[in-house]
């Protein structure tokens, strides 16, 4: 079974830019989460999407958004970027499906370099 | 809310030492709890988790944790390291309506030859 690809891998953007970055979580599972990586902050929880709907949200600003269609494949969206979202953002998906508490399933991440 | 500790930042052993990573949590009842590894350059992966029953649990790589209620902690063991088990180490909490998980902060594992 394929596990969760999230594309691109490696990304560069200029200041005030938005970005959109992909992630195919494993087959069969709905729920998609994102975390943002960085050395300071570390793991820090930006959504979870299930079943098309966003189930849970971190504490991040608007600027930060994301969606998941009806095959699970998940986007999300930054928009206005700064320099401090320079970071590796990971997605991860899992059956999640309230009644068990299935573990998160990482892709390799897209690396984010805000310029 | 949840939340967890990982006391150590940074932790150098040998190779063929032993190696215990510490985990502490705090929940109002038993979490689900997890630990993942993260090479670099990678996602995360699962080591091993615990949901209930036998507090001593084994994962992947020849890593065990166990679970102490009296302390909130879940530490994280291997009874004798490799180089390749430099990585970067994740405790997790997961509630058990399964709404989220909540990473501790990490510890950094280096292993000397």
């Amino acid at each position: 079974k394929a596990g969760v690809t999230q594309t691109p891998r490696y990304l560069i953007k200029t200041r005030g830019q938005q970005v959109t970055l992909s992630c195919s979580p494993i087959s069969g599972h709905r729920s998609v989460s994102w975390y943002q990586q960085t050395p300071g902050q570390g793991l820090q929880f930006l959504f979870e999407y299930f079943s098309e709907t966003q189930r849970n949200k971190g504490n991040f600003p608007g600027r930060f958004s994301g969606r998941q269609f009806s095959n699970s494949r998940s986007e999300m969206n930054v928009s206005t970027l700064e320099l401090g979202d320079s970071a590796l953002y990971l997605c991860a998906s899992s059956l999640r499906d309230r009644v068990t508490n299935s573990p998160l399933h990482f892709g390799n991440g897209t690396r984010l370099t805000v310029t | 809310a949840q939340s967890v500790t990982q006391p150590d930042i940074h932790i150098t052993v040998s190779e063929g030492a032993s190696l215990e990573l510490r985990c502490n949590y705090s929940y109002g009842a038993t979490p689900y709890l997890f630990w993942y590894v993260q090479s670099p350059g990678q996602g995360l992966q699962l080591l091993l988790k615990y949901f209930s029953g036998d507090t001593l649990v084994q994962g992947i790589k020849g890593f065990e944790a166990e679970f102490k209620r009296s302390q909130s902690s879940f530490n994280l063991r291997k009874p004798s390291v490799h180089w390749s088990d430099a990585a970067e180490y994740f405790c997790a909490v997961g509630t058990p309506d399964g709404q989220n998980f909540v990473f501790g902060p990490g510890t950094r594992l280096s292993v000397l030859p």
